[in-house]
């Protein structure tokens, strides 16, 4: 089956500087769609980015991901980070082969400090 | 207004006892999911409806049930409730299980079972 792995539990990064959160996965599919969600402490989770073309950047609320199906990675990157981007974040995959509900990750914890 | 609602917020049950946990979208949105959210583990999907009664086990059904009777409704039931039940439940809806659109959540339900 699919699976997605976020290696990071928590990432730690001081206001300003840039910031990565690693999202790698595993498919036998090839036309799958990828989503970044984020969580906010006590609110629903969101969606931030959503992608299903390899090699192509996609951005949203300053943050940017490029799917690279050689690599099966999603990387989410951002340049400069905000004390607001402190959040759970999700990498997730929707496979269309098994139901098309999507699959995510552990969760990275994501905290700025000022 | 494009909404998810789960009720109740909070619960505390007792091992053995039954509980039912609703969800409604606004938004006449085929599909409905249920994820619990659990530290480390991220969000493991339960159920998925694709319609009214048509109900499909996702990766850890077990102890659970789902009803769907109207469209805007689906509830997730667990019978004779465990322990390692103590979670926080998430229902989602997307416009269609198949065309890779992003998930809309609910704010979740934090049940205790003591």
């Amino acid at each position: 089956g699919d699976s997605v792995t976020q290696t990071e539990g928590l990432v730690t990064v001081t206001e300003g500087l840039p910031v990565k959160l690693n999202c790698t996965y595993q498919t036998t599919y090839l036309t799958i769609a990828f989503f970044w969600y984020v969580q906010y402490l006590n609110e629903a989770p969101q969606v931030l980015l959503k992608s299903s073309t390899d090699n192509k950047r996609t951005e949203h609320q300053g943050f940017h991901a490029t799917l690279h199906k050689s690599s099966s990675s999603f990387h989410l990157q951002k340049s400069s980070a905000q004390l607001s981007d402190s959040a759970l974040y999700y990498c997730a995959l929707s496979d269309p082969s098994n139901d098309n509900a999507p699959r995510f990750g552990a969760g990275t914890k994501l905290s700025v400090k000022p | 207004d494009m909404k998810v609602t789960q009720m109740p917020r909070y619960l505390i049950k007792r091992m053995g006892e039954n509980v039912l946990l609703e969800c409604g979208q606004d938004m006449s949105h085929e599909t409905m999911y249920w994820y619990r959210q659990d530290p480390g583990l991220g969000l493991q999907l339960i159920y998925i409806s694709y319609d009214v009664d048509s109900n499909s086990e996702g990766d850890i059904p077990k102890g659970y049930r789902v009803s769907r009777k109207k469209r805007e409704h689906f509830s997730l039931i667990l019978d004779s409730a465990k322990t390692n039940q103590t979670s926080v439940y998430f229902c989602a809806s997307s416009l269609s299980a198949f065309s890779n659109e992003r998930l809309f959540f609910g704010h979740g339900t934090k049940l205790s079972v003591l």
